[in-house]
């Protein structure tokens, strides 16, 4: 079974503060990314990744960086969080494209 | 505008019912469908992929309608840990497109 594993469930942080999120898969996926889940909004994504080092944005990039310096790990970072912010943050992993993904068990993540 | 559309519920069925899903989306070249089940608070988990000709599992069977762009889910004698929110997910970009659009989900409840 693919193994998504997200290093905080649950995660509280101050206005301003840089903000790391990490995300490790163990199947050797090339494609990883980054989405954020809010009421009524469904699933967005944020960043997404095909390769080592390589990152594009999704639909909603603002306010978000990524890094991917190793196959297996895919971080997000909020530069200078806010509390608008406050999210549910879900990584995911796929082998190839057109494949389903594999989702981590998710970060609550506030922003005080 | 590309979309994935799904009737939010919530559908409120007794346990042994038959209760059926659909979800259209935007993109006619789409290539890629899948439904996720989503238990509260949870991550998101693969229920089934859709194929061209429909496909089974169990109680669950999928359906994919190219002509008029939608994807069905049935579940049959529905079970009280049926009861979730069920994601439509499309790859709207077609083929090589690294995008997953999730739909905002169909809430069922399924009651003694």
């Amino acid at each position: 079974d693919v193994k998504v594993t997200q290093s905080s469930r649950y995660l509280v942080k101050r206005t301003g503060e840089k903000v790391f999120l990490e995300c490790v898969q163990d199947m050797d996926h090339e494609n990883m990314f980054w989405y954020r889940q809010d009421p009524g909004l469904g699933l967005r994504l944020i960043y997404f990744s095909y390769d080592v080092k390589m990152k594009e944005k999704g639909d909603i990039p603002e306010g978000y960086s990524v890094s991917r310096e190793k196959k297996e790990r895919f971080s997000l970072i909020l530069e200078s969080a806010s509390t608008n912010q406050t999210s549910m943050y879900l990584c995911a992993s796929t082998k190839q494209v057109n494949q389903p993904q594999h989702f981590g068990d998710g970060t609550r993540l506030s922003i005080l | 505008r590309k979309e994935v559309e799904q009737d939010p519920g919530p559908f409120n069925v007794p346990e042994g019912a038959t209760v059926a899903f659909n979800c259209t989306y935007s993109n006619s070249a789409s290539q890629s469908f899948f439904w996720y089940r989503q238990d509260c608070r949870k991550e998101p988990k693969l229920l089934m992929s859709v194929y061209s000709s429909g496909n089974e599992d169990g109680r669950f069977t999928a359906q994919l309608n190219r002509a008029s762009q939608y994807i069905s889910l049935l579940i049959r004698d529905s079970k009280l840990s049926d009861s979730a929110t069920y994601l439509c997910v499309v790859n709207l970009g077609g083929a090589g497109s690294y995008q997953l659009t999730f739909g905002k989900g169909t809430k069922l409840s399924v009651i003694p």
